[in-house]
């Protein structure tokens, strides 16, 4: 099992510029997330998925779009991008058991994005 | 609401020094209780969990008891190695999401 896997590892952008970023999971989890890591603020949800065809906002969703078209996938998208955006960003999927206590989140290696 | 409060690091140990990180928490109902471990360049790993008060999570010699009486999750290990040199985040559970603390970097030097 590849696990958590992003696409890009690296990106630079220029202010206005759009992209999308890719997560993909192969553990069959229902549930995935999109954070941004900044120094000294810990992670930041950003939006989140509870299942295939659903997506919700999280903490600081404003200036990003989400789609969750298959179970296995998760795309971030940003429309115009902003210096502010300049982050690393990590994805990440869990499952729960029916029940039970919450599961563990598993994340992937992250995206480095510059934004200038 | 839900939330984390970690120490402040940086943290700097020698190796085989006795190792502390303090976790607070404020939390509605039982939420489980989580360390993740962020090594460079990489994401965020497990490193040990507990899911109902006084249960005890361990792992790679850490270990964390959930306190509901202090409301507490503070990460121990008695014999820290350079290997350990990480930055370190207590979580929780909130609803279907988590909350993290903002995370305490350790380095261990040799």
């Amino acid at each position: 099992n590849a696990g958590v896997t992003q696409t890009p590892k690296f990106r630079v952008l220029k202010t206005g510029q759009s992209m999308t970023l890719l997560c993909a999971q192969d553990m069959n989890h229902e549930y995935m997330y999109w954070y941004r890591q900044d120094p000294g603020m810990g992670l930041r949800l950003i939006h989140y998925s509870v299942g295939e065809g659903t997506t919700a906002k999280g903490e600081v969703p404003d200036g990003y779009n989400v789609s969750r078209l298959k179970k296995q996938n998760f795309l971030l998208g940003l429309e115009s991008a902003a210096p502010s955006q300049t982050s690393v960003y990590f994805c990440a999927s869990s499952y729960e058991l029916a029940g039970g206590p919450k599961e563990t989140q598993y994340f992937g290696p992250g995206t480095r994005l510059l934004v200038l | 609401g839900n939330s984390v409060t970690q120490m402040e690091g940086p943290v700097t140990l020698s190796e085989e020094a006795f190792l502390t990180i303090n976790c607070t928490y404020t939390a509605t109902g039982y939420p489980s209780l989580f360390w993740y471990v962020q090594y460079p360049g990489e994401g965020l790993q497990l490193l040990l969990k507990a899911t109902k008060a006084d249960d005890k999570g361990s792992n790679k010699g850490f270990e964390a008891t959930y306190r509901k009486e202090t409301t507490s999750f503070h990460l121990e290990k008695g014999s820290v190695q350079v290997s350990d040199s990480a930055v370190y985040f207590c979580a929780l559970t909130k609803g279907q999401n988590f909350v993290f603390g903002p995370g305490t970097r350790l380095s261990v030097l040799p």
